[in-house]
């Protein structure tokens, strides 16, 4: 079965400073990624996602990420964070074409500092 | 353009008593759908899913049931609340031609 690893529970940062939040993953084959944000009392958004072809992958709100097969990892970037981007954050795996739902880290809570 | 209408916002409920939480989509057929349950610092912890009329699967046996009497209708239910099914249920949908799922707004659950 396949799992995700988000390892920081909480990240603060400065406004403007650069992010990166970390997500790794566990699945024999090649996975689906998906990185999702949520504001307080909110459902989830689609910020970008990854299924095959370009490692590096553009998304919403300035945000990309990079799948790496080596580390097993899929890390969530952005160069200069504003205070509108405080919320979870959360990695997920999916098997790729399957009914049977994604499977989440338990999120990065993203702080950020005027 | 595809919408997921999921009510009521908030909720709060005696122990004991029924729950009946609602989740509709829009501008799409045969979708793929979902329960999901979220607890503070334990993630997204998938409930049920459905990918047909009737057709319910269970991730996790617990006192909740779910139904799906029309192709983009998904209801959550219990007979009797308890005070660990306090959470936040969040209701997604997918096409089922890739994993990428669409989040309803959540309703926020408390048993008190």
């Amino acid at each position: 079965a396949q799992s995700v690893t988000q390892p920081d529970i909480h990240i603060t940062v400065s406004e403007g400073a650069s992010l990166e939040l970390r997500c790794n993953y566990s699945y024999g084959a090649t996975p689906y990624l998906f990185w999702y944000v949520q504001s307080p009392g909110q459902g989830l958004q689609l910020l970008l996602k990854y299924f095959s072809g370009d490692t590096l992958v553009q998304g919403i709100k300035g945000f990309e990420a990079e799948f790496k097969r080596s580390q097993s990892s899929f890390n969530l970037r952005k160069p200069s964070v504003h205070w509108s981007d405080a919320a979870e954050y959360f990695c997920a795996v999916g098997t790729g074409g399957g009914a049977d739902g994604l499977t989440f880290g338990k999120g990065t809570h993203l702080i950020i500092q005027p | 353009s595809q919408t997921i209408h999921q009510w009521p916002a908030t909720l709060v409920q005696p122990v004991g008593s029924p729950l009946s939480l609602e989740c509709t989509v829009e501008g799409t057929s045969n979708p793929n759908l979902y329960w999901y349950r979220q607890a503070a610092g334990r993630g997204l912890q998938l409930l049920f899913y459905s990918v047909g009329i009737g057709q319910i699967s269970s991730e996790v046996p617990q006192n909740l049931s779910a139904s799906r009497p029309q192709d983009r209708q998904f209801i959550l239910s219990s007979k009797k609340l308890l005070l660990s099914d306090s959470g936040f249920y969040l209701c997604a949908w997918s096409d089922g031609m890739n994993t990428e799922a669409f989040f309803g707004q959540g309703t926020r659950l408390t048993v008190v």
